[in-house]
């Protein structure tokens, strides 16, 4: 499965609002009744960590002003108020289908 | 707090060999799903390979089949990639990282959450 975002970098000013795009060349979601669509962070120098899982769902510690939405092959992260903290590269990435893959990363930088 | 801590990276002449290692610590081991992505520089991620928590099952990514054998000990809390064959193309950065919910392992499906830091493998004369 081919992963595509949109765009591939992105300037925000802090406080405002970032959206990053995800699609996906075949349907993401499974017969259990899940959508395997995930969102990752990876800041410099750091390793990736992992901001949305299940198109929507917040992973631990994640603040909420990070939301995902979406369903079938497209999707989108959407950061409601950017702050400092929250630059560097953002990844969707597909589990349903080996071999699992990953979007071409977006990076966000602060303006 | 769970932990994953990487060994094994290195500088390898193109044909070698190089074995890599994650210590896993603060987790249930046995039962946890478990896989390698790899991070070339500059570039994105790619997954490479995953194992059950048994050890029973494995995947491989096309490029690396072959030549990487994934495994695991779990009475020491430890994951492995054997890496053979090595080619400048391997040259990345390898994490290994938990799946977040190992109970859809054997129907083919998987991400990540916790991620180690990394262990640096250079393939190069």
């Amino acid at each position: 499965i081919v992963v595509t975002q949109t765009p591939l970098s992105l300037s925000v000013t802090p406080g405002q609002p970032a959206s990053i795009s995800c699609k996906s060349s075949q349907s993401l979601l499974h017969g259990d009744g899940k959508t395997y669509l995930f969102w990752y962070l990876q800041k410099p120098g750091q390793s990736p960590r992992l901001l949305i899982y299940e198109v929507s769902s917040r992973f631990s510690g994640v603040p909420d002003r990070f939301s995902g939405s979406g369903s079938g092959t497209e999707f989108t992260l959407k950061i409601s108020r950017v702050e400092a903290e929250d630059v560097g590269i953002y990844y969707c990435m597909q589990g349903i289908h080996l071999p699992w893959t990953f979007g071409q990363g977006t990076k966000v930088e602060i303006k | 707090e769970v932990q994953l801590l990487e060994s094994g990276g290195g500088l390898v002449q193109p044909g070698g060999s190089l074995r890599l290692s994650c210590a896993a610590s603060g987790l249930t081991f046995s039962t946890s799903a478990m896989s390698w992505v790899r991070q070339a520089p500059g570039q994105g991620l790619e997954w490479v390979s995953a194992i059950s928590g048994s050890g029973g099952a494995t995947f491989y990514a096309d490029p690396v089949k072959g030549r990487f054998v994934i495994s695991r000990d779990n009475s020491k809390n430890t994951l492995f990639l054997q890496m053979n064959s090595l080619r400048a193309e391997d040259t990345a950065v390898y994490y290994c990282a938990i799946h977040y919910d190992s109970s859809g392992f054997y129907y083919g499906v998987g991400a990540f959450d916790i991620w180690g830091q990394g262990t640096m493998v250079i393939v190069s004369s």
